[in-house]
């Protein structure tokens, strides 16, 4: 059964960074491309940043860029977002997801991890 | 970077059919796959629709989805209690090389 397991989410004050985690499990990690989604509290989905297999091909939303990384373990089957310098509106349900294909859906989603940034 | 424009919300009763559409441009609809997205309150999203119109496996075929040009669309037929949710669609853009998604529409099954 394919899981994918965020965390790492939390409180943080403006400024501040966090490490989030997706740990995959159920299928073959290093096979797919992998992406992070974010979703703020009671509003619509927001795209955040995709990794290519092998890591080699990165892409970033405009808003996150130069702030954000996105990484991954293929030996052990992580993905990573590195947030820095966050700022009140990166507060949202994180979520990592996995693409079929490139251009293609996002078939499994994990549960999401929340990211509240305040003083 | 707009996102895809949905209607914030749509309705109707059981039995009945309802549509929802999303408009976007040359540079995403008009050149990819459109994706079609359930997500109930306290859950993650769900795909049900990949590649503009086929369903996954499990997706009842009440739920079918089209796309013409720069527009899509999601139809639910057969509408049940357990279809109110919100529905996303979803493409890719090319001037991104991201994804984008539409606001949402929250279904309401009267």
């Amino acid at each position: 059964e394919v899981q994918l397991v965020e965390s790492g989410g939390g409180l943080v004050q403006p400024g501040g960074s966090l490490r989030l985690s997706c740990a995959a499990s159920g299928f073959t990690f290093s096979y797919y491309w992998m992406t992070w989604v974010r979703q703020t509290p009671g509003k619509g989905l927001e795209w955040v940043a995709n990794i290519k297999q092998d890591g080699s091909e990165k892409y970033y939303v405009d808003s996150v860029k130069g702030r954000f990384t996105v990484s991954r373990d293929n030996a052990k089957d992580l993905l990573f977002l590195q947030m820095n310098s966050l700022r009140a509106e990166d507060t949202a349900v994180y979520y990592c997801a996995r693409i079929i294909h490139y251009y293609e859906g996002l078939d499994y989603w994990g549960l999401g991890t929340l990211v509240t940034v305040s003083s | 970077q707009s996102g895809l424009t949905q209607p914030p919300s749509a309705s109707g009763t059981p039995g009945q059919r309802v549509t929802i559409s999303c408009a976007g441009g040359s540079s995403n609809i008009g050149s990819n796959y459109v994706f079609w997205y359930q997500q109930v309150p306290g859950t993650a999203p769900k795909l049900l629709i990949d590649k503009n119109s086929q369903r996954l496996s499990g997706v009842p075929d009440r739920f079918s989805g089209s796309k013409s040009g720069t527009s899509a669309s999601l139809a639910i037929s057969g509408l049940r209690s357990e279809d109110e949710a919100a529905y996303y669609c979803a493409t890719w853009d090319d001037s991104l090389t991201g994804l984008i998604f539409g606001g949402g529409t929250k279904l309401t099954v009267l």
